[in-house]
């Protein structure tokens, strides 16, 4: 596709139970990211891949969060036994690699805003 | 740890008047930094990043950022705001390949 695509654009769900937000990066961007925007807390890293791998989880606020990419392509983001503080808008972004340089700008998909009832 | 602290939650300016946003950053390493614009339901979209080639950085939109090392600061300045300019705009801060820390941002309105 032409940009980063993110589903579904909202969720509402119930507290405790399991979401998956999916991301579907554009073609031919090696490296993936996903981002948490709260009114709380603002901008957070949470975990980003590098092809299928995740080099570094470090953002992932507890193990009720998880990730994966399949085929270098779509990730998902899983949320297990969903709290109401897990209420925020998570984006997803992509790269064609890793790395700041001029030509690896982080191009952004326009969010899940979940809200946990 | 590198982090960026945006001056300013809001801003308001009247159409044709100058923008300035300013942000400051802390990094122990030469930084990449970024400024990020996000309109109402959409992602963040990249106005500019400086990454030590030019002092000078311009945008998109007319926009144009200044690094001085000696101020630890990267201000994002327009000479002209338009209607279309009233967002919330982000300070983003990367002294690695892959994470960046944002600010708070800064929401800009524009009056008629």
């Amino acid at each position: 596709g032409a940009g980063v695509s993110q589903s579904p654009s909202n969720k509402v769900t119930e507290k405790g139970k399991d979401v998956e937000l999916r991301c579907d990066p554009i073609s031919g961007h090696t490296a993936l990211y996903w981002y948490r925007q709260s009114l709380g807390q603002g901008l957070e890293f949470l975990i980003y891949f590098q092809g299928n791998s995740a080099p570094d989880k470090s953002g992932l606020p507890s193990d009720r969060f998880s990730a994966e990419r399949t085929g270098g392509s779509v990730s998902t983001l899983t949320i297990q036994r969903t709290q109401q503080e897990d209420s925020a808008v998570y984006l997803c972004a992509s790269s064609p690699r890793v790395g700041q340089g001029y030509n690896q700008p982080q191009h952004f998909g326009d969010g899940t805003r979940l809200s946990i009832l | 740890a590198q982090s960026v602290t945006q001056l300013g939650s809001h801003v308001s300016v009247s159409e044709g008047a100058l923008v300035l946003l300013r942000c400051n950053y802390s990094s122990s390493v030469p930084p990449y930094l970024f400024w990020y614009v996000q309109y109402p339901n959409q992602g963040l979209q990249l106005l500019l990043k400086y990454t030590s080639a030019a002092t000078l950085v311009k945008g998109i939109n007319g926009f144009e950022a200044e690094f001085k090392k000696s101020e630890t600061s990267f201000h994002l300045t327009k000479p002209s705001a338009h209607m279309s300019d009233a967002a919330e705009y982000f300070c983003a801060v990367s002294a690695n390949d892959y994470k960046l820390s944002f600010g708070a941002g800064t929401t800009v309105t524009v009056r008629a």
